[in-house]
């Protein structure tokens, strides 16, 4: 089993409309998760952690199911310029991370 | 905020040369890694570095090598590069070994080898 999986999509969303996201993650030990954005050609880049009790910043989501080992993300009121591949990413000690294959999302007009 | 800068944006080089990638961060972060990202594959891990003078290898280290003389600077070395080693390099780096530290990541180099 990979260490981070994740369907790649495209995740073809309605501006306007809620689109959200799973990945599951093999190491039931793994301490800490994130979910990174990254652009067409640009560099990853941090969009939030994720924490146990869940947590929120703005129309992001995120939520984690330690039972079932998987981490879900969710985007409400979707903008076009959320269009991006959304990396699921957990910690597997020591401060190295996996990264999953990302799933890419397009808001469409 | 942090900031990871990598020396080159594009590179052409030729099979056989010795290619450097130099990656600086300005934020006196611990620990320092190089990946690379390909179509399908996603990101892979190279190498990593949590001290100067120190690296361990990441998941595919075959064909590269890493240096870390200051902690603000880790050069990745492909000994003699090859077709296969197309793709795009990305530095990140972190504080340190903390479990809820994220990366940082340069703007990568995308490198392309004839």
């Amino acid at each position: 089993r990979k260490e981070v999986e994740q369907d790649p999509g495209p995740f073809n969303v309605p501006e306007g409309a809620t689109v959200a996201f799973n990945c599951t993650y093999s190491n039931s030990a793994s301490q800490s998760f994130f979910w990174y954005r990254q652009d067409c050609r640009k560099e990853p880049k941090l969009l939030m952690s994720v924490y146990s009790s869940g947590n929120e910043d703005g129309r992001f989501t995120a939520q984690l199911n330690r039972a079932s080992q998987y981490i879900s993300l969710l985007i409400r009121d979707s903008k076009l310029s959320d269009s991006a591949t959304y990396l699921c990413v957990v910690n597997k000690g020591n401060n190295r991370l996996a990264f999953g294959k990302g799933n890419q999302v397009v808001v469409i007009p | 905020d942090v900031k990871v800068t990598q020396s080159s944006r594009y590179l052409v080089k030729r099979t056989g040369e010795k290619v450097f990638l130099e990656c600086v961060q300005d934020m006196d972060h611990e620990n320092m890694f190089w990946y690379r990202q390909d179509p399908g594959l996603g990101l892979r891990l190279i190498y990593f570095s949590y001290d100067v003078k120190m690296k361990e290898k990441g998941d595919i280290p075959e064909g590269y090598s890493v240096s870390r003389e200051k902690k603000e600077r880790f050069s990745l070395i492909l000994e003699s590069a090859s077709t296969n080693q197309t793709s795009m390099y990305l530095c990140a780096s972190s504080l340190s070994r903390g479990r809820d530290y994220g990366y940082t990541f340069g703007s990568g180099t995308r490198l392309t080898v004839v």
